[in-house]
């Protein structure tokens, strides 16, 4: 069965400082790999996917994620991060050779400190 | 704004009670999703259709039910409520043409509170 793993419930981050979200997946097949992000008293925002291709995959708010095959991973990254990225970030996965649902993580909480 | 709208935004109501919620899916988009998000659960599928008809089902409750109707909203009908319902409940839409790689839109939830 597949399954996603968020290790961070939550991590800090001083404003313009690098961060990074980490998120480890299982699956049986090939993944599908997702971004989602979630503000205050909102529903979740497509960030960006990871379908097949190239392992760098940029996404919105300049965002990016790298998969990495060998350790199963899809962690989250920006350069330099805003205030205003201070969210519920979560990853999900779907496997390509089951076209079954979508798993999501428990969820990351950023703190961007200023 | 995702295109994907919810009503009620919030609902209180009482132990044992039944509730409906409705989804108005993003326009052209065939798959409406069913999601539960709680402070400790997280976010869980419950169910998803495409098209009309069951495609694919998770951890959804006897209890709760849900349809497309022919003009693609969906409905979600949570019956015998407990208090461990109270959670905000997601719907999403895909035009799920390509299966498991889809991306969702997500609506701007339904917050219920059962007392």
């Amino acid at each position: 069965a597949q399954s996603v793993a968020q290790p961070e419930d939550q991590v800090n981050v001083a404003e313009g400082n690098p961060l990074t979200v980490k998120c480890t997946y299982s699956v049986s097949g090939n993944p599908y790999l997702f971004w989602y992000v979630q503000y205050p008293n909102r529903g979740l925002q497509f960030l960006l996917k990871y379908i097949t291709g190239d392992n760098l995959v940029k996404g919105s708010y300049g965002f990016e994620a790298e998969f990495n095959k060998s350790q199963t991973s899809f962690h989250l990254k920006k350069p330099s991060a805003l205030v205003s990225d201070s969210a519920l970030y979560f990853c999900a996965v779907s496997d390509m050779n089951r076209d079954d649902k979508i798993i999501f993580g428990k969820g990351t909480r950023l703190h961007i400190l200023p | 704004d995702s295109g994907v709208t919810q009503t009620p935004k919030h609902l209180i109501t009482a132990t044992g009670q039944r509730v409906t919620l409705r989804c108005s899916p993003r326009s052209g988009d065939l798959s409406v999703y069913w999601y539960q998000q709680s402070l400790d659960q997280g976010l869980q599928f419950l169910i998803q259709y495409y098209n009309g008809e069951e495609r694919a089902k998770g951890n959804i409750l006897e209890r709760f039910s849900a349809q497309q109707f022919p003009d693609l909203h969906s409905e979600l009908n949570l019956s015998s409520l407990e208090l461990g319902d109270s959670a905000l409940y997601f719907c999403a839409s895909s035009v799920d043409l390509a299966g498991a790689q889809e991306t969702q839109y997500f609506g701007p939830g339904t917050r219920l509170l059962v007392l």
